[in-house]
């Protein structure tokens, strides 16, 4: 069964760092999602992405994220200055025209510290 | 600003113990109710959409239904591979973008 695949599982950083999270999505999905879910808190939206831009993002999604497609395949999610607080799962998930059913990857685990 | 509240936040069951899990929601105007079930360390897994009140969904031995402020997710004979945490979440308006809640943390012990 296709999945959604994210690398890496787990990243540890130093503050101020940047890193770049990436994401398979399922490959005839159209539509791409990054969440959050900081330990013990709710699954948190982060932005969504279709053709190539960026379609809807929330408060969380300041200037220090940014999002890419640099191939037919990859999706990124990049911090540019981590921060402690950024510590959290981020989650990819992708969909295909039934936008409201997204299909999550198993998260990769950052720690800035 | 959408709000969606679960509870119970954790719940025990005997293995064979029905039970429902409680989804309220404030939104302007409801696109669609979502279940999905979220094992630890995974990312959560699609289980139902539910659009307007009175629908209902059913899949092995969870059931959804859905009326204007709440929807329940009732779970029949559970066994312990149903242990999860089972998060629901609403999109409303013109975004399909789905909050969440935070969810009910089911255990079935054998």
């Amino acid at each position: 069964e296709p999945e959604v695949t994210q690398t890496p599982s787990h990243q540890v950083t130093q503050m101020g760092q940047e890193v770049i999270l990436r994401c398979v999505p399922i490959s005839n999905h159209l539509y791409f999602y990054w969440y959050r879910q900081i330990l013990g808190q709710k699954v948190e939206f982060l932005v969504s992405f279709y053709n190539n831009e960026i379609s809807e993002k929330s408060e969380i999604f300041d200037d220090q994220f940014s999002v890419e497609r640099p191939d037919g395949s990859n999706f990124t999610l990049k911090i540019r200055s981590t921060k402690l607080e950024d510590s959290a799962m981020y989650f990819c998930a992708s969909s295909d025209r039934d936008r409201e059913k997204l299909f999550f990857g198993s998260g990769t685990q950052l720690s800035v510290l | 600003e959408d709000q969606v509240t679960q509870s119970p936040e954790a719940l025990r069951l005997q293995e064979g113990e029905s039970s429902s899990l409680n989804c309220s929601y404030t939104v302007s105007g409801l696109r669609g109710l979502f279940w999905y079930r979220q094992d630890p360390g995974k990312g959560p897994e699609f289980l139902f959409t539910l659009y307007s009140a009175g629908e209902e969904k059913e899949k092995e031995r969870l059931k959804a239904t859905l009326t204007k402020k709440e929807s329940f997710l009732h779970i029949t004979a559970p066994k312990p591979e149903d242990s999860a945490t089972y998060l629901c979440a609403v999109s409303s308006g013109g975004s399909y973008i789905p909050t969440f809640g935070r969810g009910t943390s089911l255990i079935v012990h054998p």
